[in-house]
């Protein structure tokens, strides 16, 4: 059961500017950082984005992440055909003592 | 760079144990924290169970009473079984590492478990 509530899909055509949510509450998103990863069909999840904002080494900086409160947004940039992937956002839960993902919001770039 | 290679069976009967196996490489094991996280097809992903460096655990509440994660340090790897499976835990299961963080940084290339009779 996905805790994180985000937009089953988003869209845009190429060079355009993607957002997605992740929505949480006070005992995840609200008290501890949100994290991203995308996911290629048929491939395992990879790290995008950590500590709400920051990239790890190789992701281009098309790519940001920011935290308001109790939700967090990934925005893509200047999208590409190859950003076509489905988006999790993940975090630690305080009150379950694990982690939790998002439902997880497919792009697809027109 | 530390690689993971998920290994057991792809095929497993209800009410039977599933049990898999994450051998770690190129890195060490007491560095990071593990965790099972599984995606049941066309779904998305759920976390199932950590255990930390120094051997804490910890369960999904929703799986908490099937499952054991556990390290075996001498052999650098770690592993999952989960009993008395139905066909609600057919899924591709992936390890993954985390440096305590919380950031998954590390993952297996996942190991599809169909439970099926």
């Amino acid at each position: 059961q996905s805790v994180l509530t985000q937009p089953p899909s988003a869209s845009g055509t190429p060079g355009q500017r993607v957002t997605i949510s992740c929505s949480g509450s006070s005992s995840n998103v609200g008290s501890n950082t949100v994290n991203w990863y995308r996911q290629l069909p048929g491939t395992a999840p990879k790290l995008l984005i950590f500590t709400n904002n920051q990239r790890p080494s190789g992701v281009p900086d098309r790519f940001s992440g920011s935290k308001s409160g109790t939700s967090g947004s990934l925005a893509i940039s200047g999208l590409q055909s190859e950003d076509e992937a489905t988006y999790y956002c993940a975090s630690w839960d305080d009150s379950l003592n694990g982690y939790v993902f998002g439902t997880g919001t497919e792009v697809t770039v027109l | 760079q530390v690689h993971l290679q998920e290994s057991g069976p792809g095929l497993v009967k209800p009410s039977e144990t599933l049990s898999l196996t994450c051998a770690v490489s190129g890195g060490s094991i007491s560095s990071y924290y593990w965790s099972w996280i599984r995606q049941a097809p066309g779904k998305g992903l759920e976390w199932v169970a950590f255990v930390s460096n120094s051997g804490f655990s910890n369960y999904n509440p929703s799986l908490k009473s099937r499952v054991t994660i556990s390290v075996d340090t001498s052999k650098t790897q770690f592993s999952l079984k989960l009993t008395s499976v139905t066909t609600a835990d057919t899924a591709v299961y992936y390890c993954a590492g985390d440096l305590g963080d919380s950031i998954f940084s590390l993952w297996g290339q996942g190991t599809m478990v169909t439970v099926s009779s």
